[in-house]
């Protein structure tokens, strides 16, 4: 399957300071990717669907100015937790969507652990 | 609201036998269905998928059942091993996933 890559793998910050959560479609090119959140114990919850050269699209509930997306390329969409607290701390998961299939064939990244003290 | 209702929360399941996750959504608008199999500290790794056309797909001992009538489907993993000790979630998809709560599968040795 295709490969997708996050960096970091975990990251601590202080609560205030700001994030960047990188996430790369190593062996094709993505003009759609997906940013989740998971809480221990749960299921995955879409936070926003990034696509190449636009605005991402938000799920109902999540804080456009506070996760901020970007997806300059095609290979590349990040995610930026802005001032970040406690509460943020969870574990942040990006898919990629495979092009040109009939099917919402998504390969998922290793996750990145964040944790703000 | 939980789109995909998935159960059982979790089971045990003896090395050899049949570990079986059932799955029913609503949305008749989904036409994609995928599962993904996860391991601690690990993203989903994409499993097994199906498409509502099709009312069984095995690859190895991993096979979709899909009932369009009933709007369910299931897992069926068979001959378990202690290395499939996972948690599965099913999902399903018309341009968006929708996973369900996921289900903690330990094989016992």
């Amino acid at each position: 399957g295709a490969v997708v890559s996050q960096h970091p793998s975990w990251v601590i910050c202080k609560s205030g300071t700001s994030v960047k959560i990188e996430c790369r479609s190593l062996d094709f090119q993505a003009t759609t990717m997906f940013w989740y959140r998971q809480f221990p114990k749960q299921s995955l919850m879409l936070m926003a669907t990034s696509n190449e050269g636009s605005k991402a699209t938000y799920e109902q509930g999540v804080e456009k100015d506070k996760f901020l997306i970007n997806h300059a390329s095609l290979t590349l969409s990040t995610l930026t937790v802005t001032s970040a607290h406690p509460e943020d701390s969870s574990f942040y998961i990006c898919s990629a969507r495979v092009p040109n299939q009939s099917t919402d064939t998504q390969y998922f990244g290793p996750g990145t652990r964040l944790t703000v003290l | 609201q939980q789109q995909v209702k998935q159960s059982p929360q979790s089971l045990i399941v003896q090395k050899g036998g049949i570990s079986i996750i059932n799955c029913a959504y609503e949305n008749t608008a989904f036409d994609y269905f995928p599962w993904y199999q996860q391991f601690p500290g690990k993203g989903p790794a994409l499993l097994i998928a199906i498409r509502p056309d099709v009312s069984e797909k095995k690859e190895g001992r991993f096979t979709i059942s899909f009932n369009k009538s009933a709007k369910q489907f299931s897992l069926h993993i068979m001959d378990s091993q202690p290395g499939d000790s996972a948690t599965y979630f099913c999902a399903a998809s018309w341009g968006k996933l929708q996973f369900g709560a996921g289900t903690q599968v330990v094989v016992t040795p």
